[in-house]
């Protein structure tokens, strides 16, 4: 059965500093993955997403970035943290080319910036 | 307007009530209706998907899709306070970069003793 893992559960990170979130699907090749943010009462926002190693697509411009190097392996990251990047962060993947897209989640990261 | 609204609650039930999540969305192009539920601090755990028009039961859920008022629900009967949670519905379309999902802000759920 397909497995994803996301980590660190929790982070505080201070205001200029990198981040970097790591997260690995397991029992699948060559998924579409994404990286979500979910801010209260705000939903989801998608960040970006994946169809294939080295393939990064942005949805919003921002103070992050995406790297996928290798097939099951998507990594979030941020040279300097501002504190508007707070937030609970969300891996997912999905079955490529499924039209129903059903996207499969990781436990999340919880990031303070302080 | 958001592509997809959904009340956020928070919605109070007795335990064995039969709770309705709703989502109304704009674009017609939606094919695909998910409702996702997610306990505090957690990722959100895919609970049913359907297609187009009609119903889906699963043990005591049920989701309702209506494209022509483009409107779908989940049903919980028998409510338990394991129920409680936020349950966020989801929609997608064919595009040409590939699926992706919209989702609703949630609704919060709790179901008391």
């Amino acid at each position: 059965s397909q497995t994803i893992h996301q980590w660190p559960a929790t982070l505080v990170q201070p205001v200029g500093s990198p981040l970097s979130l790591e997260c690995t699907v397991e029992g699948t090749s060559n998924p579409n993955l994404y990286w979500y943010r979910q801010a209260a009462g705000r939903g989801l926002q998608l960040l970006f997403y994946s169809v294939g190693i080295g393939q990064i697509s942005s949805e919003v411009p921002q103070n992050l970035s995406a790297s996928r190097p290798q097939d099951r392996q998507f990594i979030l990251s941020s040279k300097k943290l501002l504190l508007s990047d707070s937030g609970f962060y969300l891996c997912a993947w999905s079955i490529p080319r499924r039209a129903s897209a059903e996207a499969f989640f990781g436990q999340g990261t919880r990031l303070t910036v302080v | 307007q958001k592509e997809v609204e959904q009340d956020p609650g928070p919605l109070s039930v007795p335990e064995g009530a039969i709770v309705s999540l709703n989502c109304t969305y704009s674009n017609s192009a939606f094919q695909y209706f998910m409702w996702y539920r997610q306990y505090s601090r957690k990722g959100p755990e895919l609970l049913m998907y359907t297609y187009s028009s009609g119903n889906k039961e699963d043990g005591r859920f049920t989701a309702q899709v209506d494209k022509s008022s483009k409107y779908i629900s989940l049903f919980i009967r028998d409510s338990q306070p394991s129920d409680s949670a936020t349950y966020l519905c989801a929609m997608s379309e064919l595009t040409g970069g590939g699926n992706k999902l919209t989702f609703g802000t949630g609704t919060q759920l709790k179901v008391e003793l």
